[in-house]
């Protein structure tokens, strides 16, 4: 079975801090995966996603940057942390272009 | 643009209190209509998907509907571990980069 692992899953971090996100799926190839924020009483904002190795799409411009740097690997990152960047964050897979998405547990970021 | 509209906000009822949530929906061309449990401080569960008007998905207490510009999910005879927020989503072009969620409807179920 499929299985979706995402860390840190609390992080509480100065001002112009940086920042690592990991996700890593397993029992699946080739998926396409995504960085979501959940800002509290707000939807889920797409962030980031990724088709294949090496391909980033960006959906909303800010502070953060993805990477995939292997076929289930998605890192989202940042060289200097906001205070608007507190959030929940979701990374998420889903195979082909279905709009099933498979959800990480979340990593909830404290700017402070 | 795209709007997914969920009603409402947040729901309290009784156990054994059936109710429904609503999703209304404003896109170009619908490819899926999807809904999603979430449990605080987890990421959301998927739950169902709907493609057309006129169909129907159950699982256990669930049930959910589609009609061309709203979605329902129908909860009969709920129980207190019912209580999450759900939520919806619309897919309007390939790939899961083209869903819109709602805001979700925050349930919570009394013993």
């Amino acid at each position: 079975s499929q299985t979706i692992h995402q860390w840190p899953a609390t992080l509480v971090q100065p001002v112009g801090s940086p920042l690592s996100l990991e996700c890593t799926v397993e029992g699946t190839s080739n998926p396409n995966l995504y960085w979501y924020r959940q800002a509290a009483g707000r939807g889920l904002q797409l962030l980031f996603y990724s088709v294949g190795i090496g391909q980033i799409s960006s959906e909303v411009p800010q502070n953060l940057s993805a990477s995939r740097p292997q076929d289930r690997q998605f890192i989202l990152s940042s060289k200097k942390l906001l205070l608007s960047d507190s959030g929940f964050y979701l990374c998420a897979w889903s195979k082909g272009n279905t709009g099933e998405l498979f959800f990480g547990e979340g990593s909830r970021l404290t700017v402070l | 643009e795209d709007q997914v509209t969920q009603s409402p906000e947040a729901l309290r009822l009784q156990e054994g209190e059936s109710s429904s949530l609503n999703c209304s929906y404003t896109v170009s061309g619908l490819r899926g209509l999807f809904w999603y449990r979430q449990d605080p401080g987890k990421g959301p569960e998927f739950l169902f998907t709907l493609y057309s008007a006129g169909e129907e998905k159950e699982k256990e207490r669930l049930k959910a509907t589609l009609t061309k510009k709203e979605s329902f999910l129908h909860i009969t005879a709920p129980k207190p571990e019912d209580s999450a927020t759900y939520l919806c989503a619309v897919q309007e072009g390939q790939g899961a980069q083209k869903l819109v969620f709602g805001q979700g409807t925050r349930l919570t179920i009394n013993p």
